[in-house]
């Protein structure tokens, strides 16, 4: 799997959108990019994932470059409850166990 | 709609005693099933996934070991915990291959003393 480089920390006043970066440029041609998110003491939650496409849901929005090299996750309106660690995982998706790995993220702080 | 249990949600137990640590799905069939364990301030570490009853994949080699006994519960065990193994134990379920979320439960947060 292509290895992924994100901040350790960023943070984001409340109701601003919030941006997160993540660079995965040796990713390969069959690889998705996921974005999950994990508040303090709870188990990680799905955000979104795409391949080449932006995508978007009632969550956030996904931005891959052209290239695919990196990718951004727009959190629109940011609120105190979206203050987690945020990881971005980039994966061949259809394998066997889909197997996920989560490396250290980017700690987004959303301040009043 | 499906949901993922986990229990105990914390325990303390001493170095050497046995473990076991119970995740169970409902709502779905044939589930993928994962533990991963977090160590304080660290990222997620898969430790071992099923893609069925009673086959079990192990990512790292250690003295932890899984079981599926049913459909839809993953038992993790250890026959004597070492104080390396507190961390926070998390299971997830996917809904199978082609599928790309994986949907956590809980989490067990486990003291070794």
């Amino acid at each position: 799997d292509a290895k992924t480089t994100q901040p350790t920390s960023m943070d984001c006043a409340e109701g601003r959108a919030a941006n997160l970066p993540c660079n995965h440029s040796t990713i390969s041609g069959n690889e998705y990019v996921y974005w999950y998110r994990q508040i303090h003491s709870q188990g990680p939650q799905y955000i979104i994932h795409g391949l080449k496409n932006n995508e978007t849901n009632e969550m956030a929005s996904l931005i891959i470059t052209e290239d695919r090299k990196s990718s951004t996750l727009i959190l629109p309106h940011a609120t105190l409850r979206d203050t987690a660690v945020y990881y971005c995982i980039v994966r061949v998706g259809g394998n066997a166990g889909n197997m996920l790995t989560f490396g250290g993220g980017t700690r987004l702080m959303v301040k009043p | 709609s499906q949901t993922i249990h986990q229990w105990p949600a914390t325990l303390v137990q001493p170095v050497g005693s046995p473990l076991s640590l119970e995740c169970t799905v409902e709502g779905t069939s044939n589930p993928n099933l994962y533990w991963y364990r977090q160590a304080a301030g660290r990222g997620l570490q898969l430790l071992f996934y099923s893609v069925g009853i009673g086959q079990i994949s192990s990512e790292v080699p250690q003295n932890l070991s899984a079981s599926r006994p049913q459909d839809r519960q993953f038992i993790l065990s250890s026959k004597k915990l070492l104080l390396s193994d507190s961390g926070f134990y998390l299971c997830a379920w996917s809904a199978g291959p082609g599928t790309y979320e994986q949907y956590f439960g809980p989490g067990t947060r486990l003291t070794v003393t």
